[in-house]
């Protein structure tokens, strides 16, 4: 089956600008993640989604990032303006499951990710 | 929240040797602890996960153990490989998952 795909692969852009990231889950996975991945850290959870639904976005720093996901399958994120410390990957996952399942669903997909840098 | 610790941060084998990765977590509540392995600049890809009902598991060289008492759980690769070289992460969590920060092996031929 196809993985996540995620589009694009790199962006530069000045502090301040705008800039958004797009991720097409695997067909019929019900949730999709964002993670923001820091160079020499683990991802970190932005934002969680089930269907087009916000499960989790406790950590999604709200005053410049925002993320949909219309329809329940592509998904967009945004930040605007950026900052240099939002520089990192930003990768899309997704997984078959409905979120708190206990069963194998549990299991997330990665796509490549998206480096973005801010100079 | 989850909080989740990573030991060591770099671990450097000889091949064929074991290595040993180490994680703690902090809610009680968390039923799911995966592990992945990320080779540089590629994708997070699963190699192994346990669930809070299950104590170990193995997938031939892999192999993980959990204790809920203690809020820890291992990873363990045998017989080691230079295409083992890679940072691992550990993961738990229920709904949603904490990372650890990553441990970089680097196995010598």
């Amino acid at each position: 089956e196809a993985g996540v795909a995620q589009s694009p692969r790199y962006k530069i852009i000045e502090k301040r600008q705008s800039v958004a990231f797009w991720c097409n889950p695997i067909s019929g996975h019900a949730t999709l993640y964002w993670y923001q991945q820091i160079l020499g850290q683990g991802p970190k959870l932005l934002i969680q989604f089930q269907n087009n639904g916000v499960v989790d976005d406790s950590q999604l720093p709200k005053d410049r990032f925002s993320a949909e996901r219309l329809k329940g399958v592509d998904s967009t994120l945004k930040i605007q303006p950026a900052k240099l410390e939002d520089s990192a990957v930003y990768l899309c996952a997704s997984s078959p499951g409905l979120a708190g399942e206990t069963s194998s669903y549990n299991e997330q997909f990665f796509g490549p990710g998206t480096r973005l840098t801010v100079l | 929240g989850e909080n989740v610790e990573q030991h060591p941060s770099t671990l450097s084998v000889q091949e064929g040797d074991s290595a040993v990765i180490k994680c703690t977590y902090s809610d009680s509540a968390s039923n799911y602890f995966p592990w992945y392995k990320q080779e540089l600049g590629k994708r997070p890809q699963l190699i192994i996960d346990i669930r809070s009902n299950v104590g170990e598991k193995k997938d031939q060289r892999i192999a993980v153990t959990l204790n809920k008492t203690a809020k820890h759980f291992s990873l363990h690769i045998t017989e080691t490989q230079p295409e083992d070289s890679a940072v691992y992460f550990c993961a738990a969590g229920y709904s949603t998952l904490t990372f650890g920060k990553g441990t970089m092996l680097l196995v010598s031929p």
